[in-house]
């Protein structure tokens, strides 16, 4: 079946670092999706990609489908405390009616 | 707005008891989905509704059951649970698009912390 691998798997940064991670496959998708998952509570949706190319951002984080369409990036800048957690990348295929998930990115920022 | 509502949020069997995890969304989506998360293994599916109606396994099926009961709610059944089964479960939904457009972001559920012991 489809598979995505995230990476890093964690990460240890600074406040006020910028942070990367990212998702490829060797399918193609036709959307990528990036959520945010706090302790205890359910992933929410941070940014949706539907273009090949196409560059996102939500507030300090910024995301970006790859033009092959195997992969995709998510950019935090100025990390702050809040930003802790976990990040999922998820794929989908038209007509599929699935996503298909990374296996996260957690995020530790030291004050 | 309550979007997905999941019931009970925290709950502890011992093996071979059965239990219904209970899953409701109100923005009239047309797409379900049972999710469980373990450590290091990310979402993985279980079953899914693309419809009110249609059921499908996903990616782990095995030792469970869904209901779709209306459009509304999507239930996931434990029969005989085992240890093997602990986790968080989540409910997403997505939609209202049409079933061939399967690209509309899920939204989860606050999960569902089951123990066997």
């Amino acid at each position: 079946g489809q598979q995505l691998n995230q990476s890093p798997q964690s990460m240890f940064i600074q406040e006020g670092e910028d942070v990367s991670m990212n998702c490829t496959s060797s399918s193609i998708f036709n959307t990528w999706l990036w959520y945010k998952q706090d302790p205890g509570e359910g992933p929410v949706l941070l940014i949706a990609l539907y273009k090949a190319g196409e560059l996102t951002s939500n507030g300090r984080l910024t995301a970006q489908f790859g033009i092959t369409r195997k992969d995709s990036f998510l950019n935090i800048s100025a990390s702050i405390p809040s930003d802790v957690g976990i990040y999922f990348c998820a794929g989908g295929v038209q007509g599929a009616q699935k996503l298909v998930f990374g296996q996260g990115t957690r995020l530790t920022i030291n004050p | 707005n309550a979007g997905v509502t999941q019931t009970p949020k925290f709950q502890v069997l011992k093996t071979g008891q059965s239990m219904t995890l209970q899953c409701a969304q109100d923005m009239n989506h047309n797409s379900m989905y049972w999710y469980r998360q373990d450590p290091g293994m990310g979402l993985r599916l279980i079953y899914y509704s693309a419809s009110e109606g249609t059921t499908d396994k996903g990616e782990v099926p095995n030792g469970y059951n869904v209901s779709r009961l209306n459009k509304r709610e999507f239930s996931l059944r434990l029969e005989s649970a085992a240890p093997s089964q602990t986790s968080v479960y989540f409910c997403a939904s997505s939609g209202p698009g049409q079933a061939l457009h399967s690209n509309q972001p899920q939204h989860f559920g606050d999960g569902t912390r089951l123990s066997i012991l």
